[in-house]
């Protein structure tokens, strides 16, 4: 069955870049998107279709997918950026990654 | 503003059947490319996704929980229903719908309603 592996946490100092990636078989042949989830919250969509941006997503917050990685970028990494992102696409059956804690340190 | 709302939390016994309603405003689900589905996080843990109704009617199970899962829409009424049968504690979680998108078989969910918290115990 398709998974999708997402390492379990990442970590980055405030205004530096983060990089958290989402590896599947062939992802790249498919779109991938990106949801935030803080604690106590529900999830929010940050990307979809690879590197679009849903409106009142901030610029700093970009997508892209190839081969087997699709990878979420957030440049300029805020305090508030610190939350779970789990990744997610489709094959037959939508599936999601096991998610990614962001800590901003 | 499109808005999703999951009917109140519940307490289940093992063996039980569950029903939760998602009641949504701002969207049609007779629009074409809409669609609605249903996700679930155990507490602490990942997302898990369950089932998936389009516009058409067409209906997409999770693979290892399709013999349990029946998700069905009231277009009328703006709501969609997921039952999920033979409930046991390991399906203690709590359970979101989300509007989604979709691109042929691309799909995307936002928003997201708030979520309802299923409790299995005897």
């Amino acid at each position: 069955s398709f998974e999708l592996t997402q390492p379990p946490s990442v970590s980055v100092s405030p205004g530096q870049t983060a990089s958290i990636t989402c590896s599947g078989d062939k992802l790249g042949n498919t779109y991938a998107s990106w949801y935030q989830q803080k604690p106590g919250q529900s999830p929010v969509l940050v990307i979809y279709r690879d590197s679009k941006r849903p409106s009142g997503i901030p610029e700093r917050f970009s997508g892209s997918n190839s081969g087997n990685t699709a990878t979420l970028t957030i440049s300029g990494t805020q305090a508030m950026d610190e939350a779970d992102y789990y990744c997610q696409a489709w094959d037959i059956i939508v599936v999601f990654g096991g998610g990614t804690k962001l800590t901003v340190l | 503003q499109v808005t999703l709302r999951e009917s109140d939390p519940a307490l289940v016994k093992p063996t039980q059947t569950l029903t939760l309603t998602c009641t949504f405003s701002g969207f049609s689900l007779s629009t074409r490319e809409m669609c609605v589905s249903w996700i679930r996080q155990p507490p602490g843990k990942a997302l898990e996704w369950l089932a998936l109704i389009d516009w058409d009617g067409d209906k997409y199970y999770s693979t290892s929980l399709r013999t349990r899962l029946t998700i069905s829409k009231d277009t009328s009424k703006n709501q969609v229903v997921l039952t999920m049968t033979n409930m046991d504690p390991v399906d203690t979680a709590t359970y979101y719908c989300a509007r989604g998108s979709r691109d042929g078989y691309n799909f995307w969910f936002d928003p997201w309603g708030q979520g309802t918290r299923v409790t299995v115990s005897s």
